[in-house]
């Protein structure tokens, strides 16, 4: 257990909606991902970071955003819920101090667009 | 070629068998290669790491093939607990400095069912 919890577990919300899932860590590591998971898609990169303030684009970046103010918290944001948006999203954490080397996942979050 | 490749299986196995995965992957420089474990429902869960030619942890054998660019994952013994999805992980390319962030590529996974 890396200390990651992702809040909510579940939601539901309507298309057109703004939606944040938080991602929390207690144990200062640098690194932080999130990631959607669909079947037939596998686990891809939404986006990414490297530090407070530091972020980056994964490989379906659009249609969110992402901040981190500490670095404790990783948000993601919808700004505006697309039904294509439903997924489960997994925040992620890369232990030992370097990036992308052993990531430890949190239990994710549910996500429906109606 | 696709980034990473994986059979997706089902793989239906009775306990106490052997069973192996392969995944291709199509970019030569990677350097570190992965496998992670993913139950029903649940977040994945790293397995193995795999660095040189392989790594052996128990019943689980994890091989690289760098000419033929795959790695593979070998379960002995098969238990009822390793019923799950296995996931090989592809880093990108090792950038100058040593370091490599950015994009992971997940292969699909393999199902696996191990039945009585």
């Amino acid at each position: 257990d890396a200390g990651i919890t992702q809040s909510p577990r579940h939601k539901v919300t309507e298309t057109g909606t703004p939606v944040t899932l938080r991602c929390h860590q207690t144990e200062n590591h640098r690194y932080m991902y999130w990631y959607r998971q669909d079947p037939g898609h596998g686990l891809r990169l939404i986006h990414y970071s490297y530090g407070v303030k530091d972020t980056d684009k994964g490989e379906v970046s659009d249609g969110y955003s992402v901040s981190r103010s500490k670095t404790e918290d990783f948000l993601l944001t919808l700004e505006s819920a697309t039904s294509s948006q439903t997924s489960v999203y997994f925040c992620a954490i890369s232990v030992q101090g370097q990036p992308n080397e052993k990531l430890f996942f949190g239990s994710g979050t549910q996500l429906s667009v109606l | 070629r696709k980034e990473v490749e994986q059979d997706p299986g089902p793989f239906n196995v009775p306990e106490g068998a052997t069973v192996a995965f392969n995944c291709t992957y199509s970019n030569s420089a990677s350097q570190s290669f992965f496998w992670y474990r993913q139950d029903c429902r649940k977040e994945p869960k790293l397995l193995m790491s795999v660095y040189s030619s392989g790594n052996e942890d128990g019943r689980f054998t994890a091989q690289l093939n760098r000419a033929s660019q795959y790695i593979s994952l070998l379960i002995r013994d098969s238990k009822l607990s390793d019923s799950a999805t296995y996931l090989c992980v592809v880093p990108p390319r090792w950038r100058a400095g040593g370091t490599s962030y950015g994009k992971l590529t997940f292969g699909q996974g393999t199902i696996l069912t191990v039945h009585p």
